[in-house]
C-alpha cells in the first residue's frame, strides 16, 4: 500500500522560532516526487516545496527546507523563523507512479503564536 | 506562473438542481486536471482524474453520473454536480498538473446545497 503518515496532527511554535513538521511515507516505487502544502484558513493549497526522490540533494526555499531520507521514507519539513503567515494545514504528499496522482497525508496544523 | 482558477467560488442551491464548477489554468496548459473533495479538517479525497480530450477516470466510489466531468480544451475542466442533495454539500478543489510532477489547485469552491 502506498501511504503518507503525518504522525502530529497540531503543533504550535512561537514567532520567530524553528519548527520541523514530520512526515514518513511508504511506496514500492523507484522514482517518485515528494511535495508539503500548506492550506491557511482560506483553504487555498499552495506548494512549499518538491522533492524529486532520485536527488539527494535536500531542497529548501527560503525559510523552508526539506530532511529527506530515501532509505527511511522520511521527508521531514523544517520553517526557520516562523511568521505568523505560516500559521495552516500543512499537508505531506507524493505522486504515484505515471499517473501523476498525489497521495495525501492527514495533515499537521500548525499554529505559529505572537 | 502556474496558477489555476475556480468559479464559483461559493454556490449555493435547492436539493435537484444541477451545478456547475470551472477549473482553469491561466498561464499554463493542463493536459491534466483533477477534482478533489474535502470535508471539514480532513484531507483531500481525490475523486477523478481529467484527461483532455478525453473521459475522465473516477476513484472508486465516486459516482460517475452524479459527478460529471469534462475536460473541453486544455486550459479548462468542468464539474457538474447533478440533482444535488445536501450530502453532496462540501469542498470542492481542482488542481492541474503542470511539467514537473507537480499539480497547481484552484481556490476551491463551496457548495451548499439545501
Amino acid at each position: 500500500a502506498q501511504t503518507v503518515t503525518q504522525s502530529q496532527p497540531e503543533m504550535s511554535v512561537q514567532e520567530a522560532e524553528t519548527v520541523t513538521l514530520s512526515c514518513t511515507y511508504d511506496t514500492s516505487e523507484s522514482n517518485y516526487y515528494l511535495f508539503w502544502y500548506k492550506q491557511p484558513p482560506s483553504r487555498q493549497m499552495i506548494l512549499v516545496i518538491r522533492q524529486e526522490a532520485y536527488k539527494q540533494q535536500n531542497a529548501t526555499e527560503n525559510r523552508f527546507s526539506v530532511n529527506f531520507q530515501k532509505a527511511a521514507k522520511s521527508f521531514s519539513l523544517k520553517i526557520s523563523d516562523s511568521q505568523l503567515g505560516d500559521t495552516a494545514m500543512y499537508f505531506c504528499a507524493f505522486t504515484r507512479g505515471a499517473t501523476n496522482k498525489l497521495i495525501f497525508g492527514t495533515g499537521t496544523l500548525l499554529a505559529v503564536q505572537p | 506562473g502556474a496558477v489555476v482558477s475556480q468559479h464559483p467560488s461559493r454556490v449555493i442551491c435547492k436539493s435537484g438542481t444541477s451545478v456547475k464548477i470551472e477549473c482553469r489554468s491561466l498561464d499554463f496548459q493542463a493536459t491534466t486536471m483533477f477534482w478533489y473533495r474535502q470535508f471539514p479538517k480532513q484531507s483531500l479525497m481525490l475523486m477523478a482524474t481529467s484527461n483532455e480530450g478525453s473521459k475522465a477516470t473516477y476513484e472508486q466510489g465516486v459516482e460517475k453520473d452524479k459527478f460529471l466531468i469534462n475536460h473541453a480544451s486544455l486550459t479548462l475542466s468542468t464539474l457538474t454536480v447533478t440533482s444535488a442533495h445536501p450530502e453532496d454539500s462540501s469542498f470542492y478543489i481542482c488542481s492541474a498538473y503542470e511539467r514537473r510532477e507537480t499539480q497547481y489547485f484552484g481556490p476551491g469552491t463551496r457548495l451548499l446545497v439545501l
